[in-house]
């Protein structure tokens, strides 16, 4: 069965500062993995998504993921943070073939001035 | 494009009471999620809609929550009666199709509070 975990369930970072969100997943099978952001009160915005074509994924927000295999990884990157990165951050994985996502727990990033 | 629509945005009920949450998905969309939020946790999936029919209910607590989705259009979840713990929020979300790396998209959710 699929699974991600996210490392750290808070990251605090000052403005202009690297972010990096960390995330794992297990899955038999060539995994379907995604990043998607919430802001306080707003549903899921999907950030990028790994599409088997590239190990970089560019996505919005100047937002990038690097797909390791071999460490099972898919960790969320920003060369510089800004105050409107702070939100809540998902890794997801879809699960078998209804199209389900199995999603982490969550990590809350904090900006600072 | 018109996004996924939810409502309503907020609800607080007692214990016992029952609730009733709707959803439109994006025109167009074959597939309907349901997904609880509880706080601090990511979401996870009740039910799941192929048009009006159910692909994956494993994860509903069926002795109160019930989902319909009539005519492959708007669906209803239902919570009769509710307990405290299902104080959550409630995502829809909706998908072109279930194959490939289609893209769920998300509305604003439906925040319940059960005191």
């Amino acid at each position: 069965a699929q699974s991600v975990t996210q490392l750290g369930s808070h990251v605090s970072v000052s403005e202009g500062a690297l972010v990096l969100l960390r995330c794992n997943y297990s899955s038999s099978v060539p995994p379907y993995l995604f990043w998607y952001v919430q802001y306080p009160n707003q549903g899921l915005q999907l950030l990028l998504k790994y599409t088997s074509a590239a190990t970089l994924v560019k996505g919005i927000n100047g937002f990038e993921a690097e797909f390791k295999k071999s460490e099972t990884s898919f960790h969320l990157t920003k060369p510089s943070a800004h105050m409107s990165d702070a939100a809540e951050y998902f890794c997801a994985v879809k699960s078998g073939n209804t199209g389900k996502l199995i999603f982490g727990q969550g990590t809350t990033l904090q900006v600072k001035p | 494009e018109a996004g996924v629509a939810q409502s309503p945005r907020y609800k607080i009920i007692e214990k016992r009471q029952s609730v009733a949450f709707w959803c439109n998905p994006i025109s167009g969309h074959a597939t309907l999620y349901w997904y609880q939020q509880i706080l601090g946790q990511g979401p996870k999936l009740l039910i799941q809609f192929q048009n009006n029919g159910v692909v994956d209910d494993s994860q509903l607590p069926k002795d109160r929550f019930s989902a319909e989705r009539l005519k492959g259009v708007d669906s209803t979840l239902k919570i009769q009666p509710a307990k405290l713990e299902d104080s959550a929020v409630y995502l829809c979300a909706s998908s072109e199709r279930t194959s490939g790396y289609n893209e769920q998209f998300f509305g604003p959710g439906t925040r319940l509070t059960v005191l």
